[in-house]
């Protein structure tokens, strides 16, 4: 039981070129979510999917799309890189318990040149 | 702007201490939860509150829930260098949580 994993673990981009972050999780989860981590601010949503087959915009979405691929697997995507996409990336998914435990992926370091 | 201020920023005690973390907000939030975070991990979540004066123990932890549920604060009794990490509080609605910036506490042996 693997709950939350993500792909890759480290990235390094130049600033134009694109790549897809992959997440999946084995909890049977219906909410997914994508956050960015930077120093100083704390977690900030870029994109959720409250549902298999709805995706919604978060705080910080400018620069980035997302697929609900099934219910397992939500991916990131960055169409064209820029060094201020250099962050911390985490996917976490809930399933709408009691106390609402969002459970977090081991994170992507992507470093954009 | 953040919508929940944690302070302080770092804090850095000796083993064996106690230490404050506090996490206020001028909205209100129908339940709260603090995660702790490891270097190179994910957050985990430590507990959430959801009861304004709401007060929950968890071993050497105390988490105290504002009465107008705006606020929060995280107390560690006889700290201990496994206390070591990054925490967060956070707050939200049915789908959506607003971190805090966090609050790197290092407790040195």
């Amino acid at each position: 039981n693997a709950g939350v994993t993500q792909t890759p673990k480290f990235q390094v981009l130049k600033t134009g070129q694109s790549m897809t972050l992959q997440c999946a999780q084995d909890m049977n989860h219906n909410s997914m979510y994508w956050y960015r981590q930077d120093p100083g601010m704390g977690l900030r949503l870029i994109y959720y999917s409250a549902s298999e087959g709805t995706t919604d915009k978060g705080e910080v979405p400018n620069g980035y799309n997302v697929s609900r691929l099934n219910k397992r697997e939500f991916s990131l995507r960055l169409e064209s890189a820029a060094p201020s996409q250099t962050s911390v990336y985490f996917c976490a998914a809930t399933g709408r318990t009691e106390d609402n435990e969002q459970f977090f992926g081991p994170g992507t370091r992507l470093t954009v040149l | 702007t953040q919508l929940l201020e944690q302070s302080p920023q770092f804090l850095s005690i000796q083993e064996g201490e106690n230490l404050t973390v506090y996490c206020n907000s001028s909205s209100v939030f129908s339940s709260l939860q603090w995660y702790r975070q490891e270097p190179g991990e994910g957050p985990v979540l430590l507990v959430t509150v959801v009861t304004g004066g709401e007060v929950k123990k968890l071993k050497r932890l105390t988490f105290q829930f504002g009465d107008a549920r705006k606020d929060s604060s995280l107390h560690i009794t006889a700290a201990q260098p496994g206390d070591t990490g990054l925490y967060l509080c956070a707050g939200g609605g049915d789908y959506k949580l607003s971190f805090g910036a966090g609050t790197t506490v290092t407790v040195r042996a």
